[in-house]
C-alpha cells in the first residue's frame, strides 16, 4: 500500500496527558498537510510543510500543538496538555507541488480527550 | 484566506431522484478538488478540475468547474444509497495550502 498512512488510528487520553500522531505521506509528495476535522464539519486546516520547510500555521494551531517534519519524509503532530476541546478527528494528507494540487488522505487519527 | 462555501449543507432525498451541489468562492483556484467522506475515514478524492468551464463525468457524477475558476457544481443523476457521504470541496493554488468547504452531507433512501 503506496497511500498515507497515519498512525494510530484510534487514541484515548486523559485531559493534560501528551500525545504525538505520526503521518507517513505518499512518497514522492513533497508537501504534507495536517487538518483537523469535528463531527458534521469539514477539515480545518492546521498547517503545512514543503519538504521540511513549514510554510504556514494556523491560528487554530495553539502554542500547544506543534508539527515536525524532520526530514522532508514522515511528519509528527505532538498536542501538549491536551483538553477535552481537542477531541477531533486528526488528518494528514500529502501532495505534490504544481498546477493540480490534488491532496490525498490518510484514515485519520481519532482523538479523544476523557 | 480562501473561504469556501458550500451549499445545501444537509441533503435528503429518495433513490433515483437527481441532485446539484455547489461550492462557491471569492477567490480564482488554479484547481479544484471534490471529495467524498465516509464516517470515520478520511476525504476520498473524486475528480479535479483546472480550466474554466470545464466538465468532467465520473459515471453518474459531473463535476463543472465555474467560467471564472471560483465556483464548482457536482450533480449526481439517479442518486443510489451508496452516494450517501459527505461531499467536500477544496481549493488549491501551487503556492499556497488547500482549504476545504464545510461540505454538504448527502442521504439517499431506498
Amino acid at each position: 500500500d503506496t497511500g498515507v498512512s497515519q498512525d494510530p488510528r484510534h487514541k484515548i487520553t486523559k485531559r493534560g496527558q501528551n500525545v504525538t500522531f505520526r503521518c507517513d505521506p505518499i512518497s514522492e509528495h513533497n508537501r504534507l498537510y495536517w487538518y483537523r476535522q469535528t463531527l458534521g464539519q469539514g477539515p480545518e486546516f492546521l498547517t503545512y510543510f514543503q519538504n521540511e520547510a513549514q510554510l504556514e500555521k494556523s491560528r487554530l494551531l495553539s502554542d500547544r500543538f506543534s508539527a515536525e517534519r524532520p526530514k522532508g519524509s514522515f511528519s509528527t503532530l505532538e498536542i501538549q496538555r491536551t483538553e477535552q476541546g481537542d477531541s477531533a478527528m486528526y488528518l494528514c494528507a500529502s501532495s505534490w507541488t504544481g498546477v493540480l494540487t490534488e491532496a490525498f488522505f490518510g484514515q485519520g487519527t481519532r482523538l479523544t480527550v476523557v | 484566506t480562501q473561504l469556501l462555501e458550500q451549499s445545501p449543507q444537509f441533503l435528503s432525498i429518495q433513490e433515483g431522484e437527481n441532485l446539484t451541489v455547489y461550492c462557491n468562492s471569492s477567490s480564482v483556484f488554479s484547481s479544484l478538488q471534490w471529495y467524498r467522506q465516509e464516517p470515520g475515514e478520511g476525504p476520498v478524492l473524486l475528480v479535479t478540475v483546472v480550466t474554466g468551464g470545464e466538465v468532467k463525468k465520473l459515471k453518474r457524477l459531473t463535476f463543472q468547474f465555474g467560467d471564472a475558476r471560483k465556483d464548482s457544481s457536482l450533480h449526481i443523476t439517479a442518486a443510489q444509497p451508496g452516494d450517501t457521504g459527505l461531499y467536500l470541496c477544496a481549493g488549491g493554488d501551487n503556492n499556497n495550502d488547500m482549504r476545504f468547504g464545510a461540505g454538504t452531507r448527502l442521504t439517499v433512501k431506498p
